[in-house]
């Protein structure tokens, strides 16, 4: 079946720093790609999505973009703040449902 | 204005209790969930409805029963809680399907069972 594994966390960053958290996927045909993220104690929001091959998915500094020859998603942002300390969720479309990977938690210090 | 709402946000209850937790969409969305969030982060599907019909019932025990009322309800009801039923609960929406469409979640509820 349909799946997604991303890198393992925590991932511990510096203000500012540059972030990747990979991202890859298990997949007949070519789902949506979604990355989503739960801040502290919150629900899950969605951040981005991508829903063809070669879709760059952008949101408050945060992208990613749909990579069909490598089955990857990864996300990045440029310069990470305190603020973006979370638990960020990669995820695909298998039918009538989302299948996620099992989250990295992004931890930022000040 | 809430999109998904969810209730109790948090409950604390005993083991071998029935409880219930309540979600409501106000988005028109014609398709409803229940994902299961355990003590690891993980997050899986349970259940999906579409127009009060059930669509997909992820091999979950039959003490788990949801009810949709109409298609902006999806309830979770549990019998005979175990303490492996301690997890958070999230309701979700979405236009027909998921296939593109962004999948809107509640705020989650937190079982804690005792």
């Amino acid at each position: 079946g349909n799946s997604v594994t991303q890198m393992e966390g925590p991932v511990t960053l510096s203000e500012e720093a540059f972030l990747t958290i990979n991202c890859t996927y298990t997949a007949t045909g070519y789902p949506s790609l979604f990355w989503y993220v739960q801040y502290p104690g919150e629900g899950l929001q969605l951040l981005l999505k991508a829903t063809k091959a070669d879709d760059k998915g952008s949101n408050k500094g945060f992208e990613a973009t749909y990579r069909k020859e490598t089955t990857s998603f990864h996300l990045e942002k440029g310069s990470v703040q305190v603020s973006d300390s979370a638990v960020y969720f990669c995820a695909l479309n298998d039918g009538n449902k989302l299948v996620f990977g099992a989250g990295t938690i992004l931890r930022v210090k000040s | 204005d809430t999109a998904v709402s969810q209730t109790p946000k948090y409950l604390v209850t005993q083991m071998g209790n029935d409880k219930s937790i309540k979600c409501e969409q106000n988005l028109g969305h014609d398709t409803m969930y229940w994902y299961k969030q355990d003590s690891k982060k993980f997050l899986k599907i349970m259940f999906s409805y579409n127009n009060k019909e059930l669509i997909i019932n992820e091999t979950v025990p039959n003490r788990f029963s949801p009810k949709s009322p109409d298609k902006a309800h999806l309830n979770l009801h549990i019998n005979s809680l175990e303490l492996g039923d301690s997890a958070v609960y999230f309701c979700a929406s979405s236009p027909e399907g998921s296939s593109g469409n962004t999948i809107y979640f509640g705020e989650g509820s937190w079982l804690t069972v005792v």
